[in-house]
């Protein structure tokens, strides 16, 4: 059982360049976001979804697209990076059958642009 | 806006020592998170804590949650290296999990 699974783990990309990062997950969790960790500021929320085609903004939304095709997957895309997105992504998912349960992180993508 | 507020930031402690975190909250909650990162990994999960009056134990850590005081302390008992990782408290928005506001996080370090 593999969890969460975040692809790739380190990337660097110029600035104005785009790309996809990745993520997948095999709980069968209606319930998947992406978070950004920057040094002194914890984790802000960038966008979530609650099911499959069903996708909203967080706090930190802009310069970032997602979608949720399916409900394994929910890739967030830098659509021209900045310097501003370098950061640690974190994808987080969790269920609401059974209870309140924790989010449940993936290993998180190291993003450096210059 | 809610607000999550952890102090201190950075602690370093000795070995066998007992100390507590505290993570405080703008806006009324009745749930909150506390989450341990090892550097260079991932967020790994420690308490839920679901009403007033809660009290989690696991090892040599507690944490307990006072929605009255909008607070919650995580308390570390007779410190021992392997504890040495940042804390983080986190409290849902609204009525679901769907966006979680983290605190800063607090830096431990226990020195032998």
């Amino acid at each position: 059982n593999a969890g969460v699974t975040q692809t790739p783990k380190f990337q660097v990309l110029k600035t104005g360049q785009s790309m996809t990062l990745q993520c997948a997950q095999d709980m069968n969790h209606e319930y998947m976001s992406w978070y950004r960790q920057d040094p002194g500021m914890g984790l802000r929320l960038i966008h979530y979804s609650v099911g499959a085609g069903i996708t909203d903004q967080g706090e930190v939304p802009n310069g970032y697209n997602v979608s949720r095709s399916t409900t394994e997957d929910f890739p967030l895309r830098l659509l021209s990076a900045a310097p501003s997105q370098t950061s640690v992504y974190f994808c987080a998912t969790f269920t609401r059958q059974g209870g309140t349960s924790p989010l449940h992180f993936g290993n998180g993508t190291r993003l450096t642009v210059t | 806006e809610l607000k999550v507020e952890q102090n201190p930031l950075f602690l370093s402690m000795q070995e066998g020592k007992n100390y507590t975190i505290y993570c405080n909250y703008s806006t009324t909650s009745d749930r909150l998170y506390w989450y341990r990162q090892d550097p260079g990994k991932s967020l790994e999960s420690l308490f839920v804590l679901l009403s007033n009056g809660a009290v989690k134990q696991e090892g040599r850590l507690m944490a307990s949650l006072d929605t009255k005081a909008r607070l919650s302390t995580l308390h570390i008992t007779a410190a021992v290296h392997d504890l040495s990782a940042t804390y983080f408290c986190a409290v849902p928005k609204g009525f679901g999990n769907e966006k979680l506001t983290f605190g800063t996080g607090t830096r431990l370090t226990i020195i032998p």
